[in-house]
């Protein structure tokens, strides 16, 4: 059975930061590309970033390029967010999410998804 | 960056009622567009895929059409289990996108 649990969400100051985890079982996580998507408090759903299985190349949304980082350990099935400069708008649940199809570099869509983790930016 | 337009924002319906969302890309996506449903406080949840593929384990109820850029979520006969928020998703290219959401509501 797949699993994503994610965890390291926190109240956070404006310009702090703040390290996501996500923990995956049930599948071959190398084979995968995972992906962080957020959803402010009654808002829509944001992507915000993607990282391929073998963790070569990541793609991220304008909102948070420069800001956030993702990455993964295939050692450990675990995904990652580095999220500096936290700013008030960053504050929503967020969600890891992993790829329906081996080995796609190109984007598709998603087939589970964690029960997500809430950031809150805020003095 | 493709904008996907989702229509309505809310809708009431009726349990049995027969449902439409659409939503619309700012260009061509061909058939890359998938359907979430969302209940309050969880996970989203996949329907669709390549605009009309049903997920497995998805209620034959949901089924998914396109024409041109335009892409539609139907549900033919509205259960109490359907009653949540409905997002597209294009998935054509980076950054991926979402629409803003689709709340169908007990009327």
């Amino acid at each position: 059975e797949v699993q994503l649990l994610e965890s390291g969400g926190d109240l956070v100051q404006p310009g702090g930061s703040l390290r996501l985890s996500c923990a995956a079982s049930g599948f071959t996580f190398s084979s995968y590309a995972m992906s962080w998507v957020r959803q402010a408090p009654g808002k829509g759903l944001e992507w915000l970033s993607t990282i391929t299985g073998a963790g070569d190349s990541t793609y991220y949304a304008d909102s948070v390029k420069g800001r956030f980082t993702i990455s993964r350990d295939n050692s450990k099935n675990t995904l990652f967010l580095q999220m500096n400069s936290l700013r008030a708008e960053d504050t929503a649940v967020y969600y890891c999410a992993k790829d329906a199809i081996p080995g796609v570099t190109t984007g598709t869509r998603s087939d589970y998804w964690g029960q997500g983790t809430l950031v809150t930016v805020s003095s | 960056d493709i904008q996907m337009t989702q229509s309505p924002s809310t809708l009431s319906a009726s349990v049995g009622d027969r449902v439409t969302i659409t939503c619309r890309a700012s260009q061509s996506i061909s058939s890359w567009l998938a359907w979430y449903q969302q209940k309050p406080g969880k996970a989203p949840k996949l329907l669709i895929y390549k605009a009309s593929s049903l997920e497995s384990g998805v209620p034959s109820r949901f089924s998914g059409s396109e024409s041109g850029t335009e892409f539609t979520l139907t549900i033919s006969t509205l259960q109490p289990d359907d009653f949540a928020t409905y997002h597209c998703q294009q998935y054509k290219s980076y950054p991926l996108t979402f629409g803003g959401g689709t709340k169908v509501e007990i009327k």
